[in-house]
């Protein structure tokens, strides 16, 4: 069965600073993996995705994600942080041939002026 | 419309009693999702559609829970005697394709429920 572990619930940084959110993937196949923002009072949003094509991805608003398999992760940075970035963020992967998503808990991300 | 539209946007319940939540999904979506977000968590599958036909109902708490989508568009999940526990924003998320990995997603705003 696949699962996703956000080993952060809270991160902390200062404006302009570099962002890291850190995820641990289990899966018995290749997966596909996804990141989400949740703004308050909003739909959540795709930063990016991975579906076995460069582990690199780049998403937007300045947001990328590394896919190694060795370690299983699927890390989300920026370079640095905007204020406007404080949310929650979601790592997620791709259930199977139901297309159902599976979410981790959940990383607040502050941030500090 | 352009996007997914979720009603009501907030819901009172008193315990025991019954609710409908709606969801509009994006025109043409063929896939139709349900999720429930606890406070402080992410959001858990509850079931899927495709077209009017549900293929998948497995995270559905209890038989206290229903979902329909009668004519492959609006859907709409049900919840027959409320408890505290239910408490939750319940997300509708669509999609153009089957199951959503090369289309994508597209999340509704959701409907937050509080039992009381």
């Amino acid at each position: 069965a696949q699962s996703v572990t956000q080993l952060d619930s809270h991160v902390s940084v200062s404006e302009g600073t570099p962002v890291l959110l850190r995820c641990n993937y289990s899966s018995s196949y290749s997966p596909s993996l996804f990141w989400y923002v949740q703004h308050p009072n909003k739909g959540l949003q795709l930063l990016l995705k991975y579906t076995s094509a460069a582990t690199l991805v780049k998403g937007i608003n300045g947001f990328e994600a590394e896919f190694k398999k060795s370690e299983t992760s699927f890390h989300l940075t920026k370079p640095s942080a905007h204020m406007s970035d404080a949310a929650e963020y979601f790592c997620v992967v791709f259930g199977g041939n139901t297309g159902k998503l599976i979410f981790g808990q959940g990383t607040t991300l502050q941030v500090k002026p | 419309g352009a996007g997914v539209s979720q009603s009501p946007r907030y819901k009172v319940a008193k315990r025991g009693q019954d609710v409908a939540l709606r969801c509009d999904p994006i025109s043409g979506h063929v896939s139709l999702f349900w999720y429930q977000q606890a406070l402080g968590q992410g959001p858990e599958f509850l079931t899927y559609f495709q077209n009017e036909a549900q293929l998948d109902k497995s995270g559905l708490p209890s038989d206290r829970f229903f979902a329909e989508r009668p004519e492959g568009s609006v859907s709409t999940l049900k919840i027959q005697r409320t408890q505290q526990e239910d408490s939750a924003v319940y997300l509708c998320a669509s999609s153009l394709g089957g199951t959503g990995i090369s289309y994508g997603y597209t999340f509704g705003s959701g409907t937050r429920l509080t039992v009381v």
